[in-house]
């Protein structure tokens, strides 16, 4: 099954940049997904098809896709974006949805 | 707007069954492909089943395989799961999640808890 590996934690001072990074194997080829999972609450979708966002998410988010890794980028860090991110793909070779394993932002 | 709300929540003991709804509003039910997604206590998201707007075409994990299955009432616009012998490793909040091109989930619901405990 397709495997998608992301950092446990990235810790970033407010107004600085994180970068969230997703590897699989050929992700290149794959449309990836992010979402921001706040405490207690339900994912929200920040990314879809690699770099688009959907309406009412800041541009301070963004995200590429090449090679074997995905990046979410999160530039002028806030407080408000302590959360926990997850990539994740649709496997076109088993039909399944995968989610990578998570990485908790940690504004410092 | 868009609005989906999960029922059926709870406690029940390991090898029985338990059936989860999904109230969906705000949008053309029978035009999406819906999943369920689930989410173990301090663990990351799993994906569970999805389902074809029609009810054609349903996929699930290998985790529940042959033990959930995922339906829809499209005059009420309301997913179901149907989990039978369940196990504690099914405690988990489970959310219902619409799907749209690409693969991605736009919209969730809040999630109902389940807690497999004897």
């Amino acid at each position: 099954s397709y495997v998608l590996t992301q950092p446990p934690s990235v810790s970033v001072a407010p107004g600085e940049t994180a970068k969230i990074t997703c590897g699989g194997n050929n992700i290149g080829s794959k449309s990836v997904h992010w979402y921001q999972q706040r405490p207690g609450q339900a994912p929200v979708l920040v990314i879809y098809y690699d770099t688009d966002r959907p309406s009412g998410i800041p541009e301070r988010f963004s995200g590429s896709n090449s090679g074997n890794t995905a990046t979410l980028t999160i530039s002028r860090v806030e407080a408000g974006d302590e959360a926990d991110y997850y990539c994740q793909v649709w496997d076109s070779n088993s039909d399944h949805y995968v989610f990578g394993t998570g990485t908790k932002v940690t504004v410092l | 707007q868009v609005r989906l709300v999960e029922s059926g929540g709870g406690v029940v003991q390991p090898g029985r069954s338990l059936r989860l709804s999904c109230a969906a509003s705000g949008f053309t039910f029978s035009s999406y492909t819906l999943h369920w997604v689930r989410q173990a206590p301090g663990k990351g998201l799993e994906w569970v089943a999805v389902l074809s707007f029609d009810g054609s075409h349903k996929y699930y994990a290998d985790s529940v395989k042959g033990r959930f299955t995922i339906s829809r009432d499209n005059s009420k616009n309301t997913l179901y799961l149907q989990m039978n012998s369940l196990t504690a490793e099914d405690t988990a909040v489970y959310f219902c999640a619409r799907g749209i091109s690409g693969g991605s989930f736009d919209n969730w619901g809040q999630g109902t808890l389940i807690t497999v405990s004897s």
